[in-house]
């Protein structure tokens, strides 16, 4: 069972927004700003999306944020496509002393 | 720009030790402040972070994992390899190698390879 809680799925309509929430403590997600987003298609290889917090690397489309409240950090998707279903992973630093700590994954259905 | 790509057995007996291999192109694995890690992937599951290693040789394991776990490095070849030793059924799953310290940051995975899966059974 992974200590970042993520919804198991979601799902929208293209053109709509959705959001994925990655909840964990103040040890990890509340704590710092070293939370991440990883796309997976299936079949494929992780991807990363957005690092630290909000920012995104180059390439990837401004239609993904990322943000934080609290010891929840989320990733919004608008206008939805449909090449944006795939499942979704946080992860964040803890000083816990759990390296590497991945969220358990959302399924993001475009209907 | 830097490609990964892993390889070794695809099947493995129960109790033997898993030993796979990420060989890196297009940059050297020695150079900047990368950090080179593996993840593996049941199938239908999540993702879990196995561990990393610096070029330095430091190495950082999943606590979970630590025991049966061993990362190196070989800049010669501009390799690093995974070795699992003691594995069970649980231990099946699509392992892949990724490139980390995007931002200078350890965590963040930003070159990763196609993933390959390891099948343990007798």
């Amino acid at each position: 069972q992974s200590a970042l809680t993520q919804p198991a799925s979601v799902s929208g309509s293209p053109g709509q927004s959705i959001t994925i929430s990655c909840t964990g403590t103040s040890s990890d997600v509340g704590g710092y700003n070293y939370v991440s987003w990883y796309q997976q298609h299936p079949g494929k290889a992780p991807k990363l999306m957005i690092y630290d917090v909000s920012n995104r690397p180059s390439g990837v489309s401004n239609r993904f944020s990322g943000s934080k409240s609290g010891n929840t950090a989320s990733l919004t998707i608008s206008g939805l496509q449909a090449e944006d279903e795939a499942d979704y992973y946080c992860s964040s630093y803890t000083n816990s002393g759990t390296l590497g700590m991945f969220g358990g994954g959302t399924k993001l259905t475009v209907l | 720009q830097v490609q990964l790509q892993e390889s070794g057995p695809g099947l493995v007996k129960p109790s033997q030790t898993l030993s796979l291999t990420c060989t890196v192109s297009g940059g050297s694995i020695s150079s900047g402040s990368d950090y080179w890690s593996w993840i593996r992937q049941p199938a239908g599951k999540g993702l879990e972070w196995i561990g990393r290693i610096y070029t330095s040789g430091t190495t950082n394991y999943n606590p979970a994992l630590k025991s049966r776990v061993t990362i190196s490095v070989d800049t010669s070849k501009n390799q690093f390899s995974l070795r699992l030793s003691s594995v069970t059924a649980a231990d099946t799953a699509v392992y892949y190698c990724a490139r980390a310290g995007y931002s200078g940051y350890e965590g963040y995975m930003d070159v990763w390879g196609k993933g390959t899966t390891v099948t343990v059974s007798s």
